[in-house]
């Protein structure tokens, strides 16, 4: 099992200039995340999804927007890109949500916008 | 809203000796509590969880309520345990969305 895969893995985008970053997961989850990773912040909910279909808000998710069209697939888009979301971005995937169950991390895409 | 506290960013031990990394969060019920691990150059991992009452890898994390905290503690530090250690928490009422911490880097020197 390949796990939590994210593509790609760096990335270096000009302001204004629009991205999809893929998360993928081969464990049959319900729940996916996507999370933003800034020095002396700790991680930041994005937008997260229950279930194929369906997404919501997290905590920080003005300027991004995610589609979850099959299960084991989460996108994250970026339409303009700014300096401000200059970041690391984490997917994650679970059985649930319930604090049972782990969440099980991606490796992260570095991405800088100049 | 919910908040979680980690007051040391960096945290530097010698191998051998006892190490404590303070986890303290503001929640007015009651909340899940975890302790993630990212170590040089892998993915963050879950290490203990609260609801789970476990020991991994010889840390313990107790739960205190009177005083919101939920502090790792490892009695005698190894060189492998350097790395990145995130609290976060979890609500009742949003199950699935985690809330970290800032982090605290810790350094295990021989």
């Amino acid at each position: 099992n390949a796990g939590v895969t994210q593509t790609p893995k760096f990335r270096v985008l000009k302001t204004g200039q629009s991205m999809t970053l893929l998360c993928a997961q081969d464990m049959n989850h319900e729940y996916m995340y996507w999370y933003r990773q800034d020095p002396g912040m700790g991680l930041r909910l994005i937008h997260y999804s229950v279930g194929e279909g369906t997404t919501a808000k997290g905590e920080v998710p003005d300027g991004y927007n995610v589609s979850r069209l099959k299960k084991q697939n989460f996108l994250l888009g970026l339409e303009s890109a700014a300096p401000s979301q200059t970041s690391v971005y984490f997917c994650a995937s679970s059985w649930t949500g319930s604090p049972t169950y782990e969440q099980y991390f991606g490796p992260g895409t570095r991405l800088t916008v100049t | 809203a919910q908040r979680v506290t980690q007051p040391e960013k960096l945290l530097s031990v010698f191998k051998g000796a006892p190490v404590e990394l303070k986890c303290n969060y503001s929640y007015s019920g009651s909340p899940e509590l975890f302790w993630y691990v990212q170590y040089s150059r892998q993915r963050l991992q879950l290490l203990l969880r609260h609801i789970s009452r476990e020991s991994i890898k010889g840390f313990t994390a107790d739960l205190n309520k009177g005083e919101t905290s939920f502090h790792l503690k490892k009695p005698f530090a190894q060189e492998e345990d350097s790395a990145m250690y995130y609290c976060a928490l979890m609500t009742t009422d949003s199950w699935g969305k985690l809330q970290f911490g800032a982090g605290t880097q810790v350094v295990v020197t021989p």
